[in-house]
């Protein structure tokens, strides 16, 4: 298995809604990170997570809550979202930090 | 700080031809250097990647890369262009000092029939 998964592929949330968007890696990798990507932009990093405990977070708004429960799994609680959080929300792994990255396919979030 | 400039926002080429995408990096020590591909909705493709083995870097669907340390550069290069090679590209510089990945703003290229 060298890929990486994410759930859903699209999701419509208002700003009152509380959702979760999932990441999940059986390569063994031992670093998982959240991008985020508005169009036309490169990837922003939102938060790194290594030997499961989290090691960067970009000043990332509470309203954006990390979890890494287990070595192949990723987690993004979404809760009282704006419109301008729509974007498209990429997860990747790596073996260690830094190396290159392995990613998803990404989950396209709207915000009404 | 390491660095990655990616010098066209824009470059399209017609089916066929030659493909050149530059890139130039700031690092005061040996990088590591990777393009990325992207596709509309979809996520990133690794495409090659540079970690000071050999020079001339060969990855998927026939692009390649040279690392040239005294320019500072890392251009993708593809012989010939297909209509399937339309996508953004991104270079992209490992940090290992930081503990970072920087990317590049992109490159849009375009393939003309």
């Amino acid at each position: 298995d060298t890929e990486v998964t994410q759930t859903p592929k699209h999701l419509v949330m208002g700003m009152t809604n509380k959702k979760s968007l999932k990441c999940e890696q059986h390569m063994g990798h031992r670093a998982m990170y959240w991008y985020k990507q508005k169009a036309k932009k490169p990837p922003e990093l939102m938060f790194v997570y290594s030997y499961e405990k989290l090691s960067i977070n970009e000043s990332v708004p509470s309203r954006f809550s990390p979890e890494c429960p287990n070595s192949s799994l990723l987690n993004l609680h979404l809760h009282a979202l704006q419109p301008e959080d729509s974007a498209l929300y990429l997860c990747a792994s790596s073996q260690d930090r830094p190396a290159f990255l392995v990613f998803g396919p990404g989950t396209r979030l709207t915000v009404l | 700080a390491q660095s990655v400039t990616q010098l066209d926002s824009h470059v399209s080429v017609s089916e066929g031809t030659p493909v050149l995408l530059r890139c130039n990096y700031s690092s005061s020590y040996s990088p590591s250097l990777f393009w990325y591909v992207q596709h509309p909705n979809k996520g990133l493709q690794l495409l090659l990647k540079y970690t000071s083995a050999a020079t001339l870097v060969k990855g998927i669907n026939g692009f390649e890369a040279e690392f040239k340390k005294s320019e500072t550069s890392f251009h993708l290069t593809k012989p010939s262009a297909h209509m399937s090679d339309a996508a953004e590209y991104f270079c992209v510089v490992s940090d290992p000092i930081a503990s970072k990945i920087i990317f590049g703003s992109g490159t849009r290229l375009s393939i003309r029939p």
